[in-house]
């Protein structure tokens, strides 16, 4: 059974401060995908990442994927507020797009 | 519409009745998903749709939960002798093709409370 684990399940810092999110798995992903839910919304896609140690940037947000393509990282530089909300990180094996879910990341950023 | 939709916002029913959550994709769609998520969790991966056919069923609990897209756009999912358990957010998503990588767009999901 594949399975993503996303640290830390929780996570409140002060605006202006910097966070890593981490989603770790022992199986290999042809993709990864991260993605942003506030409360009452669905997901939002933030990035997709396909290559071994591909690197994308989104304003603040630094994406990696790892060599092996098993792991993956979410660092946010200077947070601030409307950052807040859950941030999830899920693997595409291939089959039919049949995504395994991390069990997300709730961030808190305090003003 | 320009986004998923999903219908009702919030679902209250009574244990052991049956409920229809629906949800409409975005036009041109041709892969419809659904996932259930709880409190605090990710979402759990239920069904896939290519077109009208089911392509992998694979995530429904079991055989009280049913879903449906008879005509490859609207999809219903049925869930019979409702239980207290089945409560969470149901979410369905589509995407263009259903292919590797391709993005897929979320709705914002029907809250289910089993009494």
């Amino acid at each position: 059974t594949q399975l993503l684990e996303q640290s830390p399940q929780f996570l409140s810092i002060q605006e202006g401060e910097n966070l890593t999110v981490y989603c770790n798995s022992s199986s290999v992903f042809s993709s990864l995908q991260w993605y942003r839910q506030e409360p009452g919304e669905g997901p939002v896609l933030l990035v997709t990442v396909v290559t071994g140690g591909e690197v994308k940037k989104l304003k603040r947000l630094t994406f990696q994927f790892g060599d092996a393509r098993k792991d993956s990282s979410l660092h946010i530089t200077a947070a601030q507020p409307g950052d807040t909300g859950l941030y999830l990180c899920a693997g595409d094996s291939g089959n039919n797009r049949k995504l395994i879910w991390g069990l997300g990341t709730s961030l808190a950023v305090n003003p | 519409g320009a986004g998923v939709s999903q219908t009702p916002s919030n679902k209250v029913t009574e244990k052991g009745k049956y409920v229809e959550l629906r949800c409409d994709p975005i036009s041109g769609h041709t892969a419809l998903y659904w996932y259930r998520q709880s409190l605090g969790q990710g979402p759990e991966f239920l069904i896939y749709f290519q077109g009208t056919g089911a392509a992998d069923d694979s995530g429904l609990p079991n055989d009280r939960f049913f879903a449906v897209r008879p005509e490859g756009s609207v999809s219903t999912l049925k869930i019979q002798r409702t239980e207290r358990g089945d409560s969470a957010v149901y979410l369905c998503a589509s995407s263009l093709t259903g292919g590797l990588n391709t993005e897929a767009f979320f709705g914002q999901g029907t809250r289910l409370t089993v009494v």
